[in-house]
């Protein structure tokens, strides 16, 4: 069965940590996104990668960095948490060989973060 | 870039009541549209997609979607809903010709079945 692992689902940090957030895939997918959800906004994509060593900035990547070292595993890195940080982050992977799986995403559980 | 527009926040049904649940995206080229949903306490999965061919798609637990390229619509609709089904459903919307592997999604619609 396909599994997407984000390695924490509840986190309590405080202002001015440093927060990582930890996601493994076992489908040898190259596609790996991280997104963060917050009600009445949806999912917002914060970065995604597409190969190993290789980052593309999404629609909200002010304040995040990310990490792909290997294959099944992307890191997304808050240097300085702060309080609008708050909020649910979800792992996603998915497939790259055929136009016809695009978009098609395989989530973790998320990872639910407060700052305070 | 593409943006997906769900019209409705919050819709709450009875049992054995028809949904539809409306979903606009705005993006010029081919595109490939997506329903995920989001069952309470768990992770969000596929409930069905358009890739291509024919514009009625069927997906698991009997829900359907209608692609209708000149209204730049994807409707999920289920002529009779369950209690299980009390969910949050999201669509999305992948531009590949645009060679992009981003999922840009709408901003949710709740669904609460009362039995």
């Amino acid at each position: 069965d396909v599994k997407v692992t984000q390695s924490s689902r509840y986190l309590v940090k405080r202002t001015g940590e440093k927060v990582f957030l930890e996601c493994v895939q076992d489908m040898d997918h190259e596609n790996m996104f991280w997104y963060r959800q917050d009600p009445g906004l949806g999912l917002r994509l914060i970065y995604f990668s597409y190969d190993v060593k290789m980052k593309e900035k999404g629609d909200i990547p002010e304040g995040y960095s990310v990490s792909r070292e290997k294959k099944e595993r992307f890191s997304l890195i808050l240097e300085s948490a702060s309080t609008n940080q708050t909020s649910m982050y979800l792992c996603a992977s998915s497939f790259a060989g055929l136009a016809e799986r695009a978009g098609e995403l395989f989530f973790g559980e998320g990872s639910r973060l407060t700052v305070l | 870039a593409q943006s997906v527009s769900q019209h409705n926040h919050h819709v709450i049904l009875s049992e054995a009541a028809s949904l539809e649940l409306g979903c606009n995206y705005s993006y010029g080229g081919t595109v490939n549209l997506f329903w995920y949903v989001q069952y309470p306490g768990q992770h969000l999965q596929l409930l069905l997609k358009y890739f291509s061919g024919d514009p009625l798609v069927k997906g698991i637990k009997g829900f359907e979607a209608e692609f209708i390229k000149s209204k730049f619509s994807f409707n999920l609709r289920k002529p009779s809903v369950q209690w299980s089904d009390t969910a949050e459903y999201f669509c999305a919307v992948n531009a590949p010709g645009a060679g992009s592997y981003q999922l840009t999604f709408g901003k949710g619609t709740k669904l609460s079945v009362i039995p």
